[in-house]
């Protein structure tokens, strides 16, 4: 089944500096591909998604590349601010699979003043 | 706030306790899905229901019964659960469960812990 790789597990970053946080997914007919956040005591949100006919979106400060040669796909935060600290899950998913999500293992992101 | 909401936020249960967790949501989505997120581990998915209509069991020990009175409504029934249950439950929701992925917009979970 499909299997999706999260790096790195926890990533400290200076505020203001920039964080990238990498996922890797198995079955190369994964079409879509959603990033949560997920910040102590609340449910995950989704801050920006991407899907397989794009390479690239943009949001402001949040940026989502996809390769699907390599089949990876990352997150790109820039300008990070304190309020950005939170958990990161990356997930997977085709059509036809009744939509279901496959998560990668969550990166713990702490942006210090 | 996504629009979905769980009660209760936090639950202390002994083994042989009955009792229920609760998920509504109020975006007019026709699909509820229920997680279980353990530390260090991935989120994993456990039941998906679309339009009332179950379809989705990922294996789930029954001692966890889901119950989908309608599509804004979604229960976890639990009954002599285990010590390794012990975990935040998320309830998500999404338009419907078709063809295309759709995206998921979770609630703050039910943190749970059996005794």
């Amino acid at each position: 089944g499909e299997n999706v790789e999260q790096h790195p597990s926890t990533l400290s970053v200076q505020e203001g500096d920039s964080a990238v946080i990498k996922c890797t997914y198995s079955d190369s007919a994964s079409n879509y591909f959603p990033w949560y956040k997920q910040e102590l005591g609340k449910g995950p949100q989704l801050i920006i998604d991407i899907r397989s006919n794009v390479g690239e979106k943009k949001d402001q400060r949040i940026a989502v590349t996809l390769n699907k040669t390599a089949k990876h796909f990352s997150l790109h935060i820039t300008e990070t601010q304190p309020e950005d600290s939170a958990v990161y899950f990356c997930a997977a998913s085709r059509d036809n699979q009744g939509g279901k999500l496959i998560f990668g293992q969550g990166t713990e992101l702490s942006v210090k003043p | 706030e996504t629009g979905v909401t769980q009660t209760p936020r936090h639950l202390v249960m002994g083994m042989t306790n009955k009792k229920s967790l609760k998920c509504e949501q109020h975006l007019g989505h026709n699909a509820m899905y229920w997680y279980k997120q353990s530390a260090k581990k991935p989120l994993e998915l456990m039941f998906v229901y679309n339009f009332k209509e179950q379809t989705e069991n990922n294996s789930v020990p029954s001692r966890f019964s889901p119950e989908c009175p309608n599509s804004s409504h979604l229960f976890l029934h639990l009954h002599t659960l285990q010590p390794e249950d012990s975990a935040l439950y998320l309830c998500a929701s999404s338009l419907a469960q078709g063809r295309t992925s759709e995206t998921q917009y979770f609630g703050p979970g039910t943190r749970l812990l059996v005794l």
